[in-house]
C-alpha cells in the first residue's frame, strides 16, 4: 500500500548530539514533501517543505532536509540539537496529482532531548 | 498569520452523545480538513473539504460527519460518541488548489465515558 514510513518511534538524544530522523514514502512520480513538528502543548507547525529545485531544503530552528529521489527519501536533520528541539516531528507527502491539497502523514518520531 | 481556531481544547461526553467540533478559519481558505491524531498512529484524515457544501471523505470517516455551510468554519460531528472516538481532533486548512501548505489548529482532546 502507498504510504510514509517514519523509521524511528521514540528517539532519545543527549544536547548538542546530531539528529537524522529518517522518512521514507512509496509513492511514484512527483510528490511534495514536508516535516511538520509539534512541540509539547502546542499546535502542529510546518518545520520545512520541498516542492523542488534544491534537494537540500533548509527550515525553521536550524533544521534541513534531504529529498533523495532514488532512495525515496526525505529525511531531517540537525547537526547539534538542544533540549527545546524535544517534540514530535511527522513527515508528510502529498500523492502526485492532488488537487484537494491532501497530505498523508507518517506515524510520527517523538524526540526527546535530555539536558 | 494564518489562524486556525477550534471551539473547545477538552471536552468531555458520554456514550451515545451527539458531539459538534468546530473549526474556524481567518484566512478566505478554500480547502478545510479534520484529522485525529491517535499515539502510534499519526494522524488520520476523516473528512476534508474543498468548497462551501463540499465534502470528501478520508481514510476513517465511520461514525463522523461533516458540515461546511460558511467557507470559513468546517464542523465535525458525532452522531453517537463512543469511547472507541476518544481522541485529539485537529482542524486544519490550505489556500486552495495546489497550494498544498496546511495550517493547524490546536486540537480538540475528546474523552468519551
Amino acid at each position: 500500500a502507498q504510504s510514509v514510513s517514519q523509521h524511528n518511534h521514540h528517539v532519545i538524544l543527549s544536547e548538542a548530539a546530531s539528529l537524522e530522523l529518517g522518512c521514507n514514502y512509496s509513492y511514484g512520480g512527483t510528490v511534495n514533501l514536508f516535516w511538520y513538528v509539534q512541540y509539547p502543548g502546542q499546535h502542529l507547525q510546518l518545520l520545512l517543505k520541498y516542492f523542488s529545485g534544491d534537494p537540500l531544503v533548509k527550515g525553521i530552528k536550524g533544521f534541513e532536509a534531504e529529498f533523495i529521489k532514488s532512495k525515496f527519501s526525505f529525511n531531517l536533520r540537525k547537526p547539534s540539537v538542544q533540549w527545546s528541539d524535544t517534540a514530535e516531528y511527522f513527515c508528510a507527502v502529498t500523492p502526485p496529482s492532488n488537487r484537494d491539497d491532501k497530505i498523508i502523514f507518517g506515524k510520527g518520531t517523538r524526540l526527546h532531548i535530555l539536558p | 498569520d494564518v489562524k486556525v481556531t477550534q471551539s473547545s481544547r477538552y471536552l468531555v461526553k458520554r456514550t451515545g452523545e451527539k458531539v459538534f467540533l468546530e473549526c474556524v478559519q481567518d484566512m478566505d481558505h478554500e480547502n478545510m480538513f479534520w484529522y485525529r491524531q491517535d499515539p502510534g498512529l499519526g494522524l488520520r484524515l476523516i473528512y476534508f473539504s474543498y468548497d462551501v457544501k463540499m465534502k470528501e471523505k478520508g481514510d476513517i470517516p465511520e461514525g463522523y460527519s461533516v458540515s461546511r455551510e460558511k467557507k470559513e468554519r468546517f464542523s465535525l460531528i458525532l452522531e453517537s460518541a463512543s469511547t472507541n472516538q476518544t481522541s485529539m481532533y485537529l482542524c486544519a486548512s490550505s489556500l486552495g488548489v495546489f497550494s498544498y501548505e496546511q495550517y493547524f489548529g490546536p486540537g480538540t482532546r475528546l474523552t468519551v465515558t
